[in-house]
């Protein structure tokens, strides 16, 4: 049972670069989030999704964009990125929106230049 | 907005010591969760409250819900190194808020043996 996957571990980008951070789970869970952590931040919302074809914006959107085509999966597109987005990020799944543990992957450590 | 608070933001203990972090929102919580970050890691369900002045004992952990639903703590008896880590609360609100999931800053706890 694989759980959450994130893709990649690490990644570095130049400003103004676009990337897509992967993220897979394998629970058929509904709900599924992304969260950046920064040093003395804690974990900052980005953006969730409580359905296929479903997306919200968490506390932290700007210079992200999200989609949900499959229950499965839920990809995270930086379409330029900027050094203020060097960060950890973590995709976490859940069976629905209330009453249940989150599932994190692994993270993301992405560093931009 | 809705926000969560989380203080101490780092303690450091001599194994065998208690520990305790604590909680705090503006407005009333619909459940809390605790969750468990090892060094390098990826945050890791601990467990839910969701009922007001609600006590839960995990082993050697203790974790309250206040009776107004605006606080929550985790107390650590006699910390062993293996209590290494970051120790986060995530809150959900009521209404519109509730398929948010907002972490709190978090609470860094080092266990000198």
């Amino acid at each position: 049972n694989a759980g959450v996957t994130q893709t990649p571990k690490f990644q570095v980008l130049k400003t103004g670069q676009s990337m897509t951070l992967q993220c897979a789970q394998d629970m058929n869970h509904e709900y599924m989030s992304w969260y950046r952590q920064d040093p003395g931040m804690g974990l900052r919302l980005i953006h969730y999704s409580v359905g296929a074809g479903i997306t919200d914006q968490g506390e932290v959107p700007n210079g992200y964009n999200v989609s949900r085509s499959t229950t499965e999966d839920f990809p995270l597109r930086l379409l330029s990125a900027a050094p203020s987005q060097t960060s950890v990020y973590f995709c976490a799944s859940s069976l629905g929106p209330m009453d249940t543990e989150a599932f994190f992957g692994q993270g993301t450590r992405l560093t931009v230049v | 907005g809705q926000q969560v608070m989380q203080i101490p933001q780092y303690q450091h203990v001599q194994e065998g010591e208690d520990f305790t972090t604590y909680c705090n929102s503006s407005t009333t919580l619909s459940n809390i969760q605790w969750y468990k970050q090892r060094p390098g890691g990826h945050p890791v369900f601990l467990i839910q409250l969701v009922k007001s002045g609600e006590v839960k004992k995990q082993k050697r952990l203790t974790f309250q819900f206040g009776e107004a639903k605006k606080n929550s703590s985790l107390h650590i008896t006699a910390t062993q190194t293996t209590d290494v880590g970051t120790y986060f609360c995530a809150g959900r609100f009521y209404g519109g808020a509730t398929n948010k999931l907002i972490f709190g800053t978090g609470t860094l706890l080092a266990v000198q043996p």
